[in-house]
């Protein structure tokens, strides 16, 4: 089974732009939630999306936003871009929902805002 | 306070010798606890999980959970030099659906 798979790679901004990270999940996986991992701050969970619905939501701010689509594949976008959104962000799937899913992780999108 | 919390290391072992990785969390009512494993450059990759009190063993690793004295553990067995990685722990505070709270990670290094 193909993994986690995440697009684009990499990706360079400037501030003030905005952005679009994509996400496919495992095949048959329902759930997709996606993280910020930076050196100072590590990973923190962004949000998670089950059914088209998102489920959970961490503590960011309102220009991080996501959906998910019918097929279960996933989009964040970022607008109005700081410098300090540069991190790696990534997306995980699993098959259901509940606190006993265990989440595989995508090789990730690497932001770069100048 | 933080809510997962592991000592950031390094971690520095021999190869062969066991490696020992402690977390501690703060919310009582989590159930479930995982590590992960995250080369440089790369994304993390799950270890194992574990969701009851007591020892669950996977290979040359053995996950360890007391839900009283809240922590979780990792031993690593025969450690490689190819363990060398920073080992990410993930809980899933209040069984909040798919959102996993993770420490800050140890780094561990495996020296020939």
């Amino acid at each position: 089974k193909a993994g986690v798979t995440q697009t684009p790679r990499y990706l360079i901004k400037t501030r003030g732009q905005q952005v679009t990270l994509s996400c496919s999940p495992i095949s048959g996986h329902r759930s997709v939630s996606w993280y910020q991992q930076t050196p100072g701050q590590g990973l923190q969970f962004l949000f998670e999306y089950f059914s088209e619905t998102q489920r959970n939501k961490g503590n960011f701010p309102g220009r991080f936003s996501g959906r998910q689509f019918s097929n279960s594949r996933s989009e964040m976008n970022v607008s109005t871009l700081e410098l300090g959104d540069s991190a790696l962000y990534l997306c995980a799937s699993s098959l259901g929902q509940g606190a006993w899913e265990t989440q595989y992780f995508g090789p990730g999108t690497r932001l770069l805002v100048l | 306070q933080k809510e997962v919390e592991q000592n950031s290391g390094p971690l520095s072992v021999p190869e062969g010798a066991i490696a020992s990785l402690n977390c501690t969390y703060s919310d009582r009512g989590s159930q479930s606890f995982f590590w992960y494993r995250q080369y440089s450059g790369k994304s993390p990759e799950l270890i194992m999980s574990i969701y009851s009190n007591g020892d669950k063993e996977d290979g040359r690793f053995t996950a360890q959970l007391n839900k009283a004295s809240q922590y979780v553990s990792l031993l690593i067995r025969d450690s490689q030099p190819s363990d060398s990685a920073t080992y990410l722990c993930a809980v899933n505070i209040n069984n909040a659906g798919n959102m996993l709270t993770f420490g800050g990670g140890t780094r561990l290094m495996v020296k020939p």
